[in-house]
């Protein structure tokens, strides 16, 4: 089964900061790759997915991008932070039958 | 009215309880459905995963599925504290998982000793 790296687990960044989180999965080869925002009471929002080696599609208009340098690395970036940032990221990893298997998750302070 | 609905809660039962978590949705087309269950702090892990209608069942667990009436639910017999998470119901309409895949909510459940 697939394993999904995600760190730190916890991060305080001030305002105006940049931001790297970075994601590797094991176990599974050219897998589909996500980022999810979770806020408290607004479920989980699809931030960016990739199919593939710099394949990269946006959900929502943000101030976040997303890169695939490798087959099962994904990395999510910020220029410079802002309050509206803060909230729980999580990575996941998906094939063809929709199953999705997630990281134990990044909690993001903008202070 | 929302894609996926489902009722927040929270839930509090005893130990040993029934519990029914549902959620209900209003696209027609979807075909895949699945149910995850996230500790607090954590990320979601897959608990039941369905493909189109019918029931699955996997120790504790049930998963039902009622196309005609666009609902889903989970079933945990015999709950344990150790069932106390966040469950989030989530579905597809085909397959390629091209960021497809719609989540509840989620219900958080709490089982007492």
């Amino acid at each position: 089964s697939q394993t999904i790296h995600q760190w730190p687990a916890t991060l305080v960044q001030p305002v105006g900061s940049p931001l790297s989180l970075e994601c590797t999965v094991e176990g599974t080869s050219n897998p589909n790759l996500y980022w999810y925002r979770q806020a408290a009471g607004r479920g989980l929002q699809l931030l960016f997915y990739s199919v593939g080696i710099g394949q990269i599609s946006s959900e929502v208009p943000q101030n976040l991008s997303a890169s695939r340098p490798q087959d099962r690395q994904f990395i999510l970036s910020s220029k410079k932070l802002l309050l509206s940032d803060s909230g729980f990221y999580l990575c996941a990893s998906g094939g063809e039958d929709e199953k999705l298997f997630f990281g134990s998750g990044t909690q993001l302070s903008v202070l | 009215q929302k894609e996926v609905e489902q009722d927040p809660g929270p839930l509090s039962v005893p130990e040993g309880a029934i519990v029914s978590l549902n959620c209900t949705y209003s696209n027609s087309a979807f075909q895949y459905f699945m149910w995850y269950r996230q500790y607090s702090r954590k990320g979601p892990e897959l608990l039941m995963y369905t493909y189109s209608s019918g029931n699955k069942e996997d120790g504790r667990f049930t998963a039902q599925v009622d196309k005609s009436s666009k609902y889903i639910s989970l079933f945990i017999r015999d709950s344990q504290p150790s069932d106390s998470a966040t469950y989030l119901c989530a579905m597809s309409h085909y397959g390629g998982s091209q960021g497809n895949l719609i989540f509840g909510k989620g219900t958080k459940l709490s089982v007492k000793p």
